[in-house]
């Protein structure tokens, strides 16, 4: 079955940068785009943006291009997020979800971000 | 960008009543996704390609729509069913969602 395992809580200084890791099983995990969506407490859902694993080829919310950076690892079927210059409007979960059914079919169980001094 | 909009923001429901969450696009899209998440947990695939049930979902569930205005319904209120839901698209980019509808149990 399809599997998203997400790194765990970060606790991370404003200024500072964190790397987010999804490590994918149960699929090939060149054949389907992965996405990354964050959720900041008590709001909606927002999305950052989207690699395709095969090539390395991303595209962007607007908004986070700056802040983001997607990359893959195909030998560890893992994706990776980077996020950078923190501060207190970062804190948020952040979830890696996997394309499917032409949309966000499966997802991680989210990764926890906490920007504070 | 689309911008999704849905109502009401929350909304309770008792046992056995019929329920209907709307979602509105600022542009025509070709489809709409629905989310449902429960606190603490992911969003999960709910209602796909406007009105194709995700696995496992209960056949009391229902969508339709098209164009600019599409609807999540429930036809028969279960308590399981209380969560938030949101509408998504990916007709154009930037992928967005709506704001989420909260639906309570009374």
């Amino acid at each position: 079955q399809v599997q998203l395992q997400q790194s765990g809580a970060e606790l991370v200084k404003p200024g500072a940068s964190v790397k987010l890791s999804c490590k994918a099983s149960g699929y090939t995990f060149t054949t389907y785009y992965m996405y990354w969506v964050k959720q900041r407490p008590g709001q909606g859902l927002e999305w950052i943006g989207e690699i395709n694993p095969s090539n390395g080829d991303t595209n962007f919310n607007e908004k986070f291009k700056i802040k983001a950076t997607l990359t893959v690892d195909k030998s560890s079927s893992t994706a990776y997020m980077q996020l950078s210059s923190l501060t207190s409007e970062d804190s948020a979960v952040y979830y890696c979800t996997r394309s499917g059914y032409g949309t966000f079919a499966y997802w991680g169980q989210g990764t926890l971000v906490t920007v504070s001094a | 960008q689309i911008v999704l909009t849905q109502s009401p923001a929350i909304m309770s429901a008792s046992p056995g009543e019929k329920v209907t969450i709307t979602c509105s696009a600022s542009s025509s899209v070709s489809y709409m996704h629905w989310f449902q998440q429960k606190p603490g947990t992911s969003p999960k695939l709910w209602i796909y390609s406007t009105s194709k049930l995700a696995s496992g979902v209960p056949a009391r569930f229902s969508g339709s729509g098209s164009g600019t205005s599409y609807s999540l319904t429930i036809s028969r209120m279960e308590a399981e069913d209380a969560a938030t839901y949101y509408c998504q698209q990916r007709s154009s980019y930037p992928l967005t969602f709506g704001a989420g509808t909260k639906l309570e149990l009374k």
